[in-house]
């Protein structure tokens, strides 16, 4: 029972132009949603997130756009550069009245390549 | 300035053995996870701790162990390793309450053989 689903495994675009990873969930119960990137051996290192209040949050060249009725987020990089070639995790955190800790619920990835 | 520290960055160990793997934090975190990275799997949650000496199972807590002695530290123990928990194992840190995100270690990955 995946709560969170990124459908598309790969997405492969220009430099300069933009990317954009999808993001499904489940549960209208989650509150709160962050994306992470990560490089081969690394750890995952989080990059924006949004509160269920809002429908937009903006830092930099990154943007993340969350549509509650159709339970949909989405995370827009303009431009797209070569650097930004990783894996991306979309997450969820569930209220659960303080007794969830903090835990999140990751969507399976993304793997973005942004040809030269 | 590494924040969340992994002790191994690879494993190999075989199956049957007992595996420890340990993760030590130096922000005074009250929250530490361990998840498992597998291809189209994404990061599923294996344990987690609120306190030291807490512990709560995730999604997949089967054929695993934790232990939290002290604040700092989470460690995650295989009880007689399978090959089909080769994967790459990540921990993470939090704060408790407001809306920060995980610090990640940069992750073990275990091979069983």
């Amino acid at each position: 029972d995946q709560q969170v689903k990124q459908n598309s495994p790969s997405l492969s675009v220009q430099e300069g132009r933009i990317s954009i990873l999808n993001c499904d969930y489940t549960n209208s119960m989650f509150d709160y949603f962050l994306w992470y990137k990560k490089y081969p051996a690394e750890g995952p290192t989080f990059l924006i997130s949004i509160s269920s209040i809002k429908d937009k949050n903006e830092d930099g060249r990154f943007t993340v756009f969350l549509n509650k009725s159709a339970k949909h987020l989405s995370l827009h990089i303009v431009p797209s550069q070569p650097g930004d070639s990783a894996v991306y995790f979309c997450a969820a955190r569930l209220n659960a009245g303080g007794t969830s800790y903090g835990k999140l619920t990751f969507g399976q990835g993304t793997i973005l390549t942004v040809h030269p | 300035d590494v924040k969340v520290t992994q002790s191994s960055r690879y494993l190999v160990k075989r199956t049957g053995e007992k595996v420890f793997l340990e993760c030590v934090q130096d922000m005074d975190h009250e929250n530490m996870f361990w998840y498992r990275q597998d291809p189209g799997l994404g990061l599923r949650l294996i344990y987690f701790s609120y306190d030291v000496k807490m512990k709560e199972k995730g999604d997949i807590p089967e054929g695993y162990s934790v232990s939290r002695e002290k604040k700092e530290r989470f460690s995650l123990i295989l009880e007689s390793a399978s090959t089909n928990q080769t994967s790459m194992y990540l921990c993470a840190s939090k704060r408790s309450g407001g809306h920060g995100g995980y610090t990640f270690g940069s992750g073990t990955r275990l091979t069983v053989v």
